[in-house]
């Protein structure tokens, strides 16, 4: 099946700094979507980008699926941005199974 | 518009007894989706289904998980007999259209077993 790959697996920032998140995957998908898992453990979803560029306030996205990689940008980071960033794919013949990568383990310290 | 509802959000079982955890999709989702996350580990899927049918269930165990989308009523993840290895946080996810389409998360059912 598709394997997921993230880096880094840790990070630790001071508030106010930027980070790059990266999500290597092996195959071509039909979806891609990232997460942030907060210390309670929910799940929410940050985007919806199999293809192309997204903005969400300090949060944007990129995905170039024809280099099969995609990377999450964070700005101005505060310490509600702490907790576990899960990139996840739709592989090209998993028809509506995610499949995640490992994580990034993010802590933003004051 | 409501997200997807699981329920209950905590649950203890001894080993031996069933488990039955039931999960809400958003309105207008048809597509439901069930997650594991075991401590220490990512997050696995287990099953795909729509309603009345099981789309794919290549992620479930083989014994002693049934999963089901009835035409009403939420979705069911069922766990007979539990053991200590199933205390885990289960989860699930709905989308309106097909496989492709973005999936929307519950907030999860915690697990434990005794």
């Amino acid at each position: 099946g598709i394997q997921v790959e993230q880096s880094p697996p840790d990070l630790i920032l001071q508030e106010g700094a930027n980070s790059t998140l990266r999500c290597n995957f092996s195959d071509s998908v039909n979806n891609l979507q990232w997460f942030h898992q907060n210390p309670w453990g929910q799940l929410i979803n940050l985007f919806y980008i199999p293809s192309g560029t997204k903005q969400n306030g300090r949060l944007s996205a990129t995905t170039v699926a024809t280099e099969r990689y995609s990377l999450l940008y964070i700005s101005s980071s505060q310490t509600t941005d702490s907790g576990v960033y899960f990139c996840a794919v739709v592989g090209g013949t998993s028809y509506g199974k995610l499949t995640f990568g490992q994580g990034t383990i993010l802590t933003v310290h004051p | 518009n409501a997200g997807v509802m699981q329920n209950p959000r905590h649950l203890v079982r001894r080993r031996g007894q069933e488990a039955r955890l039931r999960c809400s999709p958003m309105k207008g989702h048809s597509h439901v989706y069930w997650y594991r996350q075991l401590p220490e580990e990512g997050l696995k899927f287990m099953v795909y289904l729509q309603k009345e049918n099981i789309i794919d269930e290549s992620g479930m165990p083989k014994e002693r998980f049934s999963a089901e989308f009835p035409k009403e009523g939420p979705s069911i993840l069922r766990i007979q007999q539990v053991v200590r290895g199933d205390s885990a946080a289960y989860f699930c996810a709905s989308s309106p259209l097909a496989g492709e389409s973005e999936q929307y998360f519950g907030p999860g059912t915690r697990l434990t077993v005794t």
